[in-house]
C-alpha cells in the first residue's frame, strides 16, 4: 500500500490526557497537511509542512496543539490536555510540490473522542 | 477570504437518475479545484480536478467543469448507482497551499 497512512485509526481519551497521531505521507511527497473535521463539517487545515520545514499554522491551532515532521518523512501530531472540543476526525494529506497543482492526498484519518 | 459553497443535502436520487451538486468558490485569483468523496469512516479520496478556467475534470462517471465566469464548478454524473452513496467535497487549492472546502453534500441513491 503506497498511500497514506495514519495511526491510529480510533482513539478514545479523557479530558485532560495528551494524544499523539502519526501520519506517514506518499513517499515521494515532500509536503505533508494536517486538517481537522467534526461531523458534519468540512475539514478545515491545521497545518503543513515543506520537507521538515513547518510553513503555515492555522489559528485553529492553539499551544495545547503541536506538530512535527523530525526528518521530513512522517509527521506527528501532538495534543496536550484534551478538551471535549477537540473531539473529531483528523486528517493528514500529502504532495508533490513540483507537479500535479498541488493536489493532495488523503489517509484514512484518526477519529478522536474525548469524554 | 477564500471560501466554497455548496449545496446542503442530503440530496435523494433513484439508482441511474441524473445528479448535479452545485459548488461555487470566492473570485480570489485562479484557483485550483477539487472535488473529493468520503465514504462512511473513511477519509477523502480525490475524485476529480481542474486547473484552469475552462478545464473538465472526469473520473468515473463524474464531470466538473471550471467557469470562472460564474465561479462554479458543478459536479454531474449522467446515471446514479447506489454506490455513489457517500459526502461529496468541493474545494479550491490557496496560494497557502492549503485547501479550504466547502461544507459538504451527502447524496443517497436508492435501488
Amino acid at each position: 500500500d503506497t498511500g497514506v497512512s495514519q495511526d491510529p485509526r480510533h482513539k478514545i481519551t479523557k479530558r485532560g490526557q495528551n494524544v499523539t497521531f502519526r501520519c506517514d505521507p506518499i513517499s515521494e511527497h515532500n509536503r505533508l497537511y494536517w486538517y481537522r473535521q467534526t461531523l458534519g463539517q468540512g475539514p478545515e487545515f491545521l497545518t503543513y509542512f515543506q520537507n521538515e520545514a513547518q510553513l503555515e499554522k492555522s489559528r485553529l491551532l492553539s499551544d495545547r496543539f503541536s506538530a512535527e515532521r523530525p526528518k521530513g518523512s512522517f509527521s506527528t501530531l501532538e495534543i496536550q490536555r484534551t478538551e471535549q472540543g477537540d473531539s473529531a476526525m483528523y486528517l493528514c494529506a500529502s504532495s508533490w510540490s513540483g507537479s500535479e497543482r498541488g493536489t493532495q492526498y488523503f489517509g484514512p484519518g484518526t477519529r478522536l473522542l474525548v469524554l | 477570504g477564500n471560501s466554497v459553497t455548496q449545496m446542503e443535502g442530503p440530496v435523494t436520487l433513484s439508482e441511474e437518475a441524473f445528479l448535479t451538486i452545485n459548488c461555487t468558490y470566492t473570485a480570489t485569483g485562479y484557483p485550483s479545484l477539487f472535488w473529493y468523496v468520503q465514504y462512511p469512516g473513511e477519509g477523502l479520496q480525490l475524485l476529480l480536478k481542474a486547473t484552469k478556467a475552462d478545464d473538465k475534470g472526469s473520473n468515473k462517471g463524474f464531470e466538473a467543469t471550471y467557469r470562472k465566469e460564474t465561479t462554479s464548478f458543478h459536479l454531474e454524473k449522467g446515471s446514479v448507482q447506489v454506490s455513489d452513496s457517500a459526502v461529496y467535497f468541493c474545494a479550491r487549492l490557496n496560494a497557502g497551499n492549503m485547501l479550504t472546502f466547502g461544507g459538504g453534500t451527502r447524496l443517497m441513491v436508492k435501488p
